[in-house]
């Protein structure tokens, strides 16, 4: 069964920390990656996309990286603020599907303290 | 430019009854997706719809349906609600590479939601 994991489930930081959240997804045979953002009763904001043959995107404070052989990713947030909280997911296109079917994981809630 | 926008926000309704819930899709994009969020989890795949054909479908029973109209358009359809399917149902638009809409990736937009709650 083709699943994504996250790890932590939630994340409490003070401002200004650098912080690192985890993804991992059971089947290397992906088309692309994706880390969303979601506030509160809210739609969800595409963040960055690594296709397959990438192992990494970046954009602003943010990075993300992709290992395809361990199945894992990590979004790196720098510099946290307080306008970061919100849940982060990540969602994962298998291969043998539409490239726009994506399985997410449950998300990492993330609060960042003034 | 307008993003995906769906309709209406919020609907409650009782077990047993049919909802139809609507999503218009950025303008250019031809590729709808639906997905299925309950609370405390990551939203799951319903089905998408692209040039007005199911291109795929997720594990959901035969009580849910959708349609894609000629403007892109797309309704939802749950018949004899349960109450585990309130939810937020959230819906999608991509630009598929090779329409007219410039796409360089699969990136997904999605709106901000349809707030569904079964009594």
């Amino acid at each position: 069964k083709q699943e994504v994991t996250q790890i932590p489930a939630a994340l409490s930081v003070p401002e200004g920390e650098n912080l690192v959240l985890n993804c991992s997804f059971t089947d290397s045979a992906i088309y692309n990656l994706q880390w969303f953002r979601q506030d509160p009763g809210k739609g969800l904001t595409s963040l960055l996309l690594i296709q397959s043959s990438q192992r990494e995107q970046t954009s602003g404070r943010l990075n993300a990286s992709l290992d395809k052989s361990s199945g894992r990713s990590t979004l790196y947030i720098a510099a946290s603020q307080p306008g970061d909280s919100a849940t982060y997911l990540c969602a994962v296109s298998f291969s043998g599907g539409s490239n726009y079917k994506l399985t997410f994981g449950k998300g990492t809630l993330l609060t960042v303290n003034p | 430019d307008a993003g995906v926008t769906q309709s209406p926000t919020h609907l409650i309704k009782t077990r047993g009854q049919q909802v139809t819930l609507r999503c218009s899709p950025i303008s250019g994009h031809k590729s709808v997706s639906w997905y299925q969020q309950v609370l405390g989890q990551g939203p799951q795949f319903i089905f998408q719809y692209y040039e007005k054909e199911e291109r795929g479908r997720g594990n959901f029973p035969d009580r849910f349906s959708a349609r894609q109209f000629p403007n892109y358009s797309s309704e939802l359809n749950v018949n004899a609600l349960l109450l585990g399917d309130s939810a937020l149902y959230l819906c999608a638009s991509s630009c598929v590479q090779g329409d007219d809409c410039g796409a360089t990736n699969e990136k997904l937009f999605f709106g901000s939601g349809t707030q569904l709650s079964v009594l």
